[in-house]
């Protein structure tokens, strides 16, 4: 069965620019969930969505948002592009109670010049 | 807090040693996690351990939730080059549906 998608792959973007990330989750997993990796700070939780619903927020600025269509592929928004927004965002996805469920995507490396 | 301290930061060690990583947190945890990432591509599930003093192993690794709840230890014996990776310790965090994780140890082989 094929595992979680993300897309794009790599991404480049200037300072003060939006961007816009997506992720498709395994077919019937209902909660999808957005993490950002960086060397300095690691995997730090950004928001999880189930059913159309955030359930959970992570410790980040307002310019990160995110959605869930009715299919469960699930957006995520950066606006007004930092340097240090650079970083690898990967998705994550499950069925929705248990986390230890949880596929991840290869992410997108976003690169913010 | 709920932050986690995973160590050593990184190893170098020769195939057929054997690999110890900690992971503690001030924090009780309910489960504790241990994911493997290849370079290119998204942390993988390992362990999972639901239970204080359980010991599970997956082939070569195994790992153990700590009998006071607040650390995890993951072991890899004999190990081979394919091993090279990152590996995280993560747990649950208290608002539910979400992960903490640990900065990771890296762990490179030689043959």
């Amino acid at each position: 069965k094929a595992g979680v998608t993300q897309t794009p792959r790599y991404l480049i973007k200037t300072r003060g620019q939006q961007v816009t990330l997506s992720c498709s989750p395994i077919s019937g997993h209902r909660s999808v969930s957005w993490y950002q990796q960086t060397p300095g700070q690691g995997l730090q939780f950004l928001f999880e969505y189930f059913s159309e619903t955030q359930r959970n927020k992570g410790n980040f600025p307002g310019r990160f948002s995110g959605r869930q269509f009715s299919n469960s592929r699930s957006e995520m928004n950066v606006s007004t592009l930092e340097l240090g927004d650079s970083a690898l965002y990967l998705c994550a996805s499950s069925w929705g109670q248990e986390i230890y469920g949880y596929t991840f995507g290869s992410g997108t490396r976003l690169t913010v010049v | 807090g709920q932050q986690l301290n995973q160590s050593p930061q990184s190893m170098f060690i020769q195939e057929g040693e054997d690999v110890s990583m900690n992971c503690t947190s001030s924090s009780i945890f309910n489960t504790w996690l241990w994911y493997k990432q290849d370079p290119g591509e998204g942390p993988v599930l390992l362990i999972a351990l639901y239970k204080a003093g359980e010991l599970t192993s997956n082939g070569r690794l195994t790992a153990q939730f700590g009998i006071t709840r607040k650390d995890s230890f993951l072991n890899i014996s004999a190990s081979i080059p394919s091993d090279v990776g990152i590996y995280f310790c993560a747990g649950p965090r208290h608002s539910g549906y979400a992960l903490n994780f640990g900065k990771g140890t890296s762990l490179l082989v030689t043959p």
